[in-house]
């Protein structure tokens, strides 16, 4: 089974850009999409295909894909950008997999 | 406004069953495909099933295979989740996602989702 490799936690300081780093084998050959979840919510699309922002998502978030790693860019990081982060790609014989999550600490 | 609404959450004993709900609003509910993820409580997401547009094709994660079954009624705008044989291992939080791109799609992903729903297997 494909498998998608996040680290538990980002601590970034307001006002800075966190990078978020979801690896996998030859990801850059698939596409990406990321989720926002913040305690006691449910997951909210923050990014998909690869660098797409649904509506209402602020420009600070952006993403990318290439290699062996995709990446979630959060610019200008705020007090309400804390949450657990999660990647997902599409896989023929897992279907839907998620990474491990990333704990972003805004400091 | 997409609005996805789970229910039917609630105890059960290892061995028992369960059957989830979703209702579904704000969208022509037809034409898109839908989803089960779960999430034990302070651990990540975890893709259950999913089900195309008119009910004609279902996905299951091995975990669950032969275990849970999905549905729909498309005349109700709902999804279902029947969950027969628990064990404490599927004690989580159930939501309910809408599919983008559709049953065996490699793009898809999930563009909204519901609260949740708790289900607890315990003796």
């Amino acid at each position: 089974s494909y498998v998608l490799t996040q680290p538990p936690s980002v601590s970034v300081a307001p006002g800075k850009t966190a990078r978020i780093p979801c690896g996998g084998n030859n990801i850059g050959s698939k596409t990406v999409h990321w989720y926002q979840q913040k305690p006691g919510q449910a997951p909210v699309l923050v990014i998909d295909s690869n660098s797409d922002r649904p509506s209402g998502i602020p420009q600070r978030f952006s993403g990318s894909n290439s290699g062996n790693t995709a990446t979630l860019t959060i610019s200008r990081v705020e007090v309400g950008d804390e949450a657990d982060y999660y990647c997902q790609v599409w896989d023929t014989t897992s279907e839907y997999v998620f990474g491990s999550g990333t704990k972003v600490t805004v400091l | 406004d997409v609005h996805l609404v789970e229910s039917g959450g609630g105890v059960a004993r290892p061995g028992g069953s369960l059957r989830l709900s979703c209702a579904a609003s704000g969208f022509n509910f037809d034409d898109y495909g839908m989803s089960w993820v779960r999430q034990v409580p302070g651990k990540g997401l975890e893709w259950v099933s999913d089900v195309n547009w008119n009910g004609g094709s279902t996905g299951y994660a091995e975990s669950v295979k032969g275990r849970f079954t999905i549905s729909r009624d498309n005349t109700k705008n709902s999804l279902y989740l029947q969950m027969n044989s628990l064990r404490a291992e599927d004690t989580a939080f159930y939501y309910c996602a809408r599919v983008v791109g559709g049953r065996l799609v490699r793009n898809s992903y999930f563009d909204f989702w519901g609260q949740g729903t708790l289900v607890t297997v315990s003796s």
